[in-house]
């Protein structure tokens, strides 16, 4: 059965903090790792990883995956209250459907 | 606002009955996909149609259903409504069948 677990559950820090949210999986047919970050409502996309060792980059956040352990790592440097979300991990399967993981709830207080 | 337009919003009723959940995808969007999110089970793919077809279809009841129209809209229709089908359903289009762009969702609730 495929699998995608997150890592942890729910964090709480301090604004400035850094994190590291964690995302293992074991799936058929990996095709895709993508991050999303889901705020009050839609998920809105951060990342799509197809290469190990090969970091994503967006301002604060990056993100890394690697294939031969089977999981990713979602950095977010010098937090802010705004980062406050579900980050939501996912692999594409490639057969246009994605095996979610259960998210991690994330709370940056000021 | 992403582009995918969900309707309604909220939508509240009772066990044994039938609801229909829509769903605009993004201009150019040819793919739809309809997830379930309930809070003890995540994001669940329900099924995928691309260009009216059904193309793939994961974890749906055969209470549910759904459908493409010609003008790429999206129904689903969910029926003989239990209370644990109480949960944030989303609907989600693409171009490449890979970036997901998600509406807001339809928050449903069984009473």
């Amino acid at each position: 059965e495929d699998k995608v677990v997150q890592s942890p559950l729910s964090l709480v820090v301090h604004e400035g903090d850094t994190v590291t949210l964690n995302c293992s999986y074991e799936v058929t047919n990996f095709r895709s790792l993508l991050w999303y970050k889901q705020e009050k409502k839609a998920p809105t996309f951060l990342f799509m990883l197809t290469s190990s060792g090969i970091e994503k980059k967006s301002g604060r956040l990056s993100s890394i995956l690697d294939k031969k352990e089977l999981f990713s790592i979602l950095n977010i440097t010098a937090t802010q209250t705004g980062d406050s979300a579900i980050y939501l991990c996912a692999v594409d399967k490639g057969a246009q459907k994605l095996v979610f993981g259960q998210g991690t709830r994330l709370t940056i207080n000021p | 606002d992403s582009g995918v337009t969900q309707t309604p919003k909220h939508l509240i009723t009772a066990t044994g009955q039938r609801v229909t959940l829509r769903c605009s995808p993004r201009s150019g969007d040819l793919s739809v996909y309809w997830y379930q999110q309930s809070l003890d089970q995540g994001l669940q793919f329900l099924i995928q149609y691309y260009n009216g077809e059904e193309r793939a279809k994961g974890n749906i009841l055969e209470r549910f259903s759904a459908q493409q129209f010609p003008d790429l809209h999206s129904e689903l229709n969910l029926s003989s409504l239990e209370l644990g089908d109480s949960a944030l359903y989303f609907c989600a289009s693409s171009v490449d069948n890979q970036e997901l762009t998600f509406g807001s969702g339809t928050r449903l609730t069984v009473v």
